[in-house]
């Protein structure tokens, strides 16, 4: 299994251009997650999805799209890219049927730079 | 709401001391998970533990070991005999489980260890 995998590695935009950060999993999980990840202040939640179809927000959504057509796939979309969102962008998984549901596997990040 | 604070910004030690990391976390919830992190200066963030509300046993594995402790609400992090490869950012998670649909992870703002040769 390759796990929580995340594409680009490193991107550079400008402000106000769009992007679309790439996410995929193999392990079948339900449960899909975005954070981001600024000094100081640890790992935030921008969006998360239970199931193919469902999303809801986090706890700094704003700025940020997501959509989830299938298990694998949960694409994070920067409508306008704004200097306030420069982060390092983790995607993670975790699989709701198992007791330790709560454990979320994270992909190796995506770090981003607005200028 | 949930909370969860790494009050020690930064922590530097020397090879083969013992360092104790803090967590400290807030919920209004009877059932949650608290979990504990380690980012190598790699970048990826590397699962070390994982301990639900009903089991206050502490926990050690190898160098490590766990401190949960409900009546303070802490979840304190221990590395023995500290070694060059533990320098890392270590965060310290609590996830609620409050609904079926609940998938919020806070994290806290981590814990930047350094250890010296």
């Amino acid at each position: 299994n390759a796990g929580v995998t995340q594409t680009p590695k490193f991107q550079v935009l400008k402000t106000g251009q769009s992007m679309t950060l790439q996410c995929a999993q193999d392990m079948n999980h339900e449960y899909m997650s975005w954070y981001r990840q600024d000094p100081g202040m640890g790992l935030r939640l921008i969006h998360y999805s239970v199931g193919a179809g469902i999303t809801d927000q986090g706890e700094v959504p704003n700025g940020y799209n997501v959509s989830r057509s299938t298990t694998e796939d949960f694409p994070l979309r920067l409508l306008s890219a704004a200097p306030s969102q420069t982060s390092v962008y983790f995607c993670a998984s975790s699989d709701p049927t198992r007791p330790s549901y709560n454990e979320q596997f994270f992909g190796p990040g995506t770090r981003l730079t607005v200028l | 709401a949930q909370k969860v604070t790494q009050a020690q910004t930064e922590i530097s030690v020397v090879e083969k001391e013992d360092v104790t990391l803090d967590c400290v976390y807030e919920t209004r919830d009877t059932t949650y998970y608290l979990f504990w992190y380690k980012q190598p200066p790699s970048g990826e963030l590397v699962f070390l533990i994982r301990r639900n509300s009903f089991d206050e046993q502490n926990e050690i594995s190898g160098r490590y070991s766990w401190n949960f402790q409900k009546s303070t609400s802490s979840f304190n992090f221990t590395i023995t005999a500290s070694q060059v490869v533990d320098s890392a950012v270590y965060f310290c998670a609590l996830s609620e489980v409050l609904l079926y649909n609940n998938n919020d992870m806070r994290f806290g703002a981590g814990t930047r260890l350094t250890v010296k040769p």
